[in-house]
């Protein structure tokens, strides 16, 4: 089964500063990885994924996030972090559609992120 | 363009109250749906998935039921709300293949007092 790990629960960060939440994932093929931002009270919006190809993806809002198979890692990433940045991330992993399992995706706990202004 | 409905974005119901959650899908045909629920500092839970209509798998044993009676629509229901019913839910819709990821509603907040 895949689990998702983001041992980091909680983030604080100057504005202008750089930004980086870990995620780990354990999955016996190549996964399907996303990250996904959370305002309070809202749903949850899709920053980036990675499923094949160039292991450095981009994503909306400066994001971008580095799959590195050989640690189980996805970790996201930006270079400057601005005030209305602060919110959750969650860090996802999915098995894709050929197992006839819906696609079902498997999040981390979340972290939290503050920014200091 | 895809769009996703969840209604009511806040409810509160009393213990023993019977539920009904509605999501909807615009613009696609066919999508996988799903149902999470999100607890405070305890990240996503997957309750249900449907791959088509009146097809429902259930990820856990629980107070709730979960029915999908049209194409797009998906309803989360339960007879008699427990305490521990209480909650964040988030609907969810994918297109099959698994490489596009999920659209999240805006969510409901279930209040069970």
């Amino acid at each position: 089964a895949q689990s998702v790990t983001q041992p980091d629960i909680h983030i604080t960060v100057s504005e202008g500063a750089s930004l980086e939440l870990r995620c780990n994932y354990s999955y016996g093929a190549t996964p399907y990885l996303f990250w996904y931002v959370q305002s309070p009270g809202q749903g949850l919006q899709l920053l980036l994924k990675y499923f094949s190809g160039d292991t450095l993806v981009q994503g909306i809002k400066g994001f971008e996030a580095e799959f590195k198979r050989s640690q189980s890692s996805f970790n996201l990433r930006k270079p400057s972090v601005h005030w209305s940045d602060a919110a959750e991330y969650f860090c996802a992993v999915g098995a894709g559609g050929l197992t006839g399992g819906g696609n079902k995706l498997t999040f981390g706990t979340g972290t939290q992120l503050k920014v200091e202004l | 363009s895809q769009t996703i409905h969840q209604w009511p974005a806040t409810l509160v119901q009393p213990v023993g109250s019977p539920l009904s959650l509605e999501c909807t899908v615009e613009g696609t045909s066919n999508p996988n749906l799903y149902w999470y629920r999100q607890a405070a500092g305890r990240g996503l839970q997957l309750l249900f998935y449907s791959v088509g209509i009146g097809q429902i798998s259930s990820e856990v044993p629980q107070n709730l039921s979960a029915s999908r009676p049209q194409d797009r629509q998906f309803i989360l229901s339960s007879k008699k709300l427990l305490l521990s019913d209480s909650g964040f839910y988030l609907c969810a819709w994918s297109p099959p293949g698994g490489r596009d990821g999920y659209t999240f509603g805006s969510g409901t907040r279930l209040t069970v007092v």
